[in-house]
């Protein structure tokens, strides 16, 4: 079972380098969404998207974009990487509806801009 | 929006003792309740949720939640704890809109079984 699939899983930037986190799910679900992770500061939303085509910010999108060409496909860009990035991203996905729909999440990518 | 609070941070308990874990949310409104488990170096992964009904609800790995509405709280209790409980938990509040964008993550709790 695949599930929500992030890759890479560990990365070293050089500051101003930019990268692309790719998220592949293959479980149908029309909401996607990338978080970021930092120590005692729990999870932060940098952005989501509701469907092919559409994506909206979350409360983190300075210095990333994102693009939502296919169902399964979410990719995080991050453009000249700072080291303020660092840290760990999650995407996770679910299917639509009122809220009480599990939110299923990949394993991670470890992200250190030095 | 949803804010949802953990006050504690880092939970030690030795192994085989009771543990609770709190969460409390900021409205009152209808709301869906979730806790997330996170182990080392792993995404998270669902323990359980409160969408209606009996307030208490079972999970995996032994744990259970209590919902209580006045008091806005969604408490994590486990009788008692093994090692491999060690992890990150999240508790999540999501509200009843339907605009993708309504889950709201506490700052985790990291609890510590000690043998």
């Amino acid at each position: 079972n695949a599930g929500v699939t992030q890759t890479p899983k560990f990365r070293i930037l050089k500051i101003g380098q930019s990268m692309t986190l790719q998220c592949t799910q293959d479980m149908n679900h029309n909401y996607m969404y990338w978080y970021r992770q930092d120590p005692g500061m729990g999870l932060k939303l940098i952005y989501y998207s509701v469907g092919a085509g559409i994506t909206d910010k979350g409360e983190v999108p300075n210095g990333y974009n994102v693009s939502r060409s296919t169902t399964e496909d979410f990719p995080l860009r991050l453009e000249l990487a700072a080291p303020s990035q660092t840290s760990v991203y999650f995407c996770a996905s679910r299917s639509p509806g009122t809220g009480g729909n599990t939110i299923y999440f990949g394993e991670g990518s470890w992200l250190t801009v030095v | 929006a949803q804010s949802v609070t953990q006050l504690d941070s880092q939970v030690p308990v030795f192994e085989e003792a009771p543990v609770e874990l709190r969460c409390n949310y900021s409205s009152s409104v209808s709301v869906y309740l979730f806790w997330y488990v996170q182990y080392p170096n792993q995404g998270l992964q669902l323990l359980l949720k409160y969408l209606s009904g009996s307030t208490l609800v079972k999970g995996i790995n032994g744990f259970e939640a209590e919902f209580n509405k006045s008091q806005t709280s969604f408490h994590l209790r486990k009788p008692s704890v093994h090692i491999s409980d060690t992890a990150e938990y999240f508790c999540a509040v999501s509200d009843p809109s339907n605009t993708g964008n309504q889950f709201y993550f506490g700052t985790g709790t990291s609890l510590t079984v000690i043998p």
